[in-house]
């Protein structure tokens, strides 16, 4: 029921991109991403819904293929303020189940 | 307008006492969550409110949790009694949902700490 994300974990150099994955076993109506920082509470980035959305602003976007369950969000030239750990969240079709997926810990570095 | 609000920040208790978490929700959003990250790692669904009534309570651990929503306002999450696996940071969310679109907003967190 959880959603599995990929890379577990990135370092990146300021500058370089990033790829987060999350994949979910059941069909899902939407996708929203959360970025949380060591010791605060997760902030919301963006809800992709069904009908292979894609959506972003500023350098971070996010794409979602309803038929692979899949969604991709995408840090270009990332910034040391994008460290955190990345969830994915999943609402099923029938929008009574909400799971975070199992986060992807990003540092970027100078 | 005042975001979600818990209380207390961190508690330190003894396996075997009774902890209660409070969370107070945005004014108006009917949607509560309870969420628990345990040592960093995924957070972990654990029950979720409409108004007063439990939606769904599948991620409740154990009968040693109890979650009550009094009158659809706060919410009051009780550990009794604690054990040592119950440490980790407790979230809650609280989000006014259209349709599919459920924009959750996330408490500070209160620390649980069990010695």
């Amino acid at each position: 029921q959880q959603p599995v994300q990929s890379p577990q974990a990135v370092i990146l150099r300021e500058g370089e991109d990033a790829v987060i994955n999350c994949s979910s076993s059941k069909a899902l109506y939407s996708v929203h991403w959360y970025r949380q920082k060591h010791g605060e509470a997760p902030i919301f980035l963006m809800i992709l819904l069904k009908g292979g959305e894609q959506k972003g602003h500023d350098k971070i976007s996010a794409s979602f293929n309803e038929k692979k369950q899949q969604s991709s969000l995408y840090l270009t030239a990332s910034q040391l303020s994008y460290s955190g750990t990345y969830f994915c969240g999943t609402l099923d079709l029938t929008g009574n189940q909400f799971y975070f997926g199992t986060g992807t810990s990003l540092t970027v570095i100078p | 307008e005042a975001g979600v609000t818990q209380f207390p920040s961190h508690s330190v208790i003894e396996k075997g006492q009774t902890v209660t978490l409070r969370c107070d929700p945005i004014s108006g959003h009917d949607n509560l969550y309870w969420y628990r990250r345990v040592m960093g790692k995924e957070i972990k669904f654990l029950l979720h409110f409409v108004k007063e009534s439990k939606q769904d309570e599948s991620g409740m651990p154990n009968n040693r949790f109890l979650a009550e929503r009094t009158g659809g306002t706060y919410s009051t999450l009780k550990v009794q009694p604690a054990e040592l696996e119950d440490s980790g940071v407790y979230f809650c969310a609280s989000s006014h949902r259209t349709g599919f679109v459920d924009e959750q907003y996330f408490g500070p967190g209160t620390r649980l700490t069990v010695t």
